[in-house]
Formats: C-alpha cells, sequence, structure tokens
C-alpha cells in the first residue's frame, strides 16, 4: 500500500531565504505521481508542483522545485526566496497510476520570519 | 468557470442526523472525489468518482454514502451522523482518470467545516 512521510511537523525559515521540505513515500509500482500543496490559514488546498515516477527532470515551478530522488524514494519541495505568504502547512501527496486513492502526508507547517 | 463549489461552509450536526455535502464543478472533469481532514492526519480519501454513474470507495468510507448522477455534481451522504465524522471535508476533481501521469492535478473546493455533536 502507498504511504507518504513528512518527517517534520513544524520548520520555520527567515524572509528571502530558502527552505527544503522534506517527503518520502513507499510503493511497489514503478509508475506513480507526486504532488505537492499548499493549504494557507484560509483552508483552501492549493496545487504547488507535480512530478511523474518517469520524468528524468526536477519539477520546477517558479519559486518551487521538486527534489526527486528515486532511488531513495524522496520528493522534497524546495521554496527560494521565501516570502511571509509562503507561510502554510504543506502536503506531500502521491497517486499511483491505475489507483485512483490519492494518498496525502501529514504536512508540514511553514512559518517564515521577517 | 467557477471551478470546484462546495455548500455549505460550515455545518452542526447532532448525533444520528443525516445530511448531505455538496460539490459541483464546471470544468467538465471526468474525475471527483472527496477527502477528510482531520489534525496530524492529512486528507484521506472517502469516496471517489470516475464519471457519471461509476463510484468506489476510498481509504475511510464508513458512514459515508456518493452517488454520481451528471458530470457536475458528486453529493456526500452522511447518513447517521457521528462524533467520528466532526472534521473538514474537501471535494476534488481533475480532468482524467490517468492522473498518474502526465500534469493532471486534482483542484480542490475550499471545504466544509462540520461539527457533529
Amino acid at each position: 500500500a502507498q504511504k507518504i512521510t513528512q518527517t517534520q511537523p513544524g520548520m520555520f525559515v527567515q524572509e528571502k531565504e530558502a527552505v527544503t521540505l522534506d517527503c518520502t513515500y513507499d510503493t511497489s509500482d514503478q509508475s506513480y505521481g507526486l504532488f505537492w500543496y499548499k493549504q494557507p490559514s484560509s483552508g483552501e488546498m492549493i496545487f504547488l508542483i507535480y512530478q511523474g515516477s518517469y520524468d528524468e527532470q526536477n519539477a520546477t515551478e517558479g519559486r518551487y522545485s521538486l527534489n526527486f530522488q528515486k532511488a531513495r524514494k524522496s520528493a522534497n519541495l524546495v521554496i527560494s526566496a521565501s516570502q511571509l505568504g509562503d507561510s502554510a502547512m504543506y502536503f506531500c501527496a502521491m497517486r499511483e497510476e491505475d489507483n485512483y486513492d490519492m494518498r496525502f502526508g501529514a504536512g508540514t507547517r511553514l512559518t517564515v520570519k521577517p | 468557470n467557477a471551478g470546484v463549489t462546495q455548500t455549505p461552509k460550515f455545518q452542526v450536526l447532532k448525533t444520528g442526523q443525516s445530511m448531505t455535502l455538496q460539490c459541483a464543478q464546471d470544468m467538465n472533469h471526468e474525475y471527483m472525489s472527496w477527502y477528510r481532514q482531520d489534525p496530524g492526519m492529512g486528507l484521506r480519501l472517502i469516496h471517489y468518482s470516475v464519471g457519471a454513474g461509476i463510484t468506489d470507495q476510498g481509504e475511510v468510507p464508513n458512514g459515508y454514502n456518493v452517488s454520481r448522477s451528471t458530470t457536475e455534481d458528486f453529493p456526500l451522504r452522511l447518513l447517521s451522523a457521528a462524533p467520528s465524522q466532526t472534521s473538514v471535508y474537501f471535494c476534488a476533481s481533475s480532468y482524467s482518470v490517468a492522473g498518474a501521469m502526465g500534469t493532471d492535478t486534482q483542484y480542490f473546493g475550499p471545504g466544509t467545516r462540520l461539527t457533529v455533536l
């Protein structure tokens, strides 16, 4: 069964610095997708970035990049040049091909300090 | 284009009451799903649908029913509410059912905060 682990309940980062949020996953499938979502205090879930298991390059979306290490089964989110508006909960998620059940990690609460 | 909409935003029920959480999307998405979010546990899939007339169970389906009579709507029914169903409920949709390949992603509604007393 697929499983997502986020080991950092909370993280602090100084404004304008970079931060890495950890995510490891467990699956026996070869084909799967990895996702990161942001949940601000207002509660909505905002899609940030996607990485496919067969993608050879790490995904990037603006200030977000995904450090994908397939052999280690890790998919860490890197946020560069942190902004105060980045303060939120961040969730890592995975869905296996042909499996409609997307599994989420418990989340990491990021606080950006001015 | 309203995206994914959910009603109500807040609801308080007494144990044993029933109710329906509404979810609609106007993006012609095939795949729709319901999640619940509890503190410290992330989101867990309750039920999902891969098209009109087709539904299936997710990780935590007990106590909930769904139906999908149209592409746009995917209501979630609580048959007899229990305090353990106090949670925030999210509806989500995506264009295709093959979500793992490509950049298909799920779009989430704003959530419904449910309290069962």
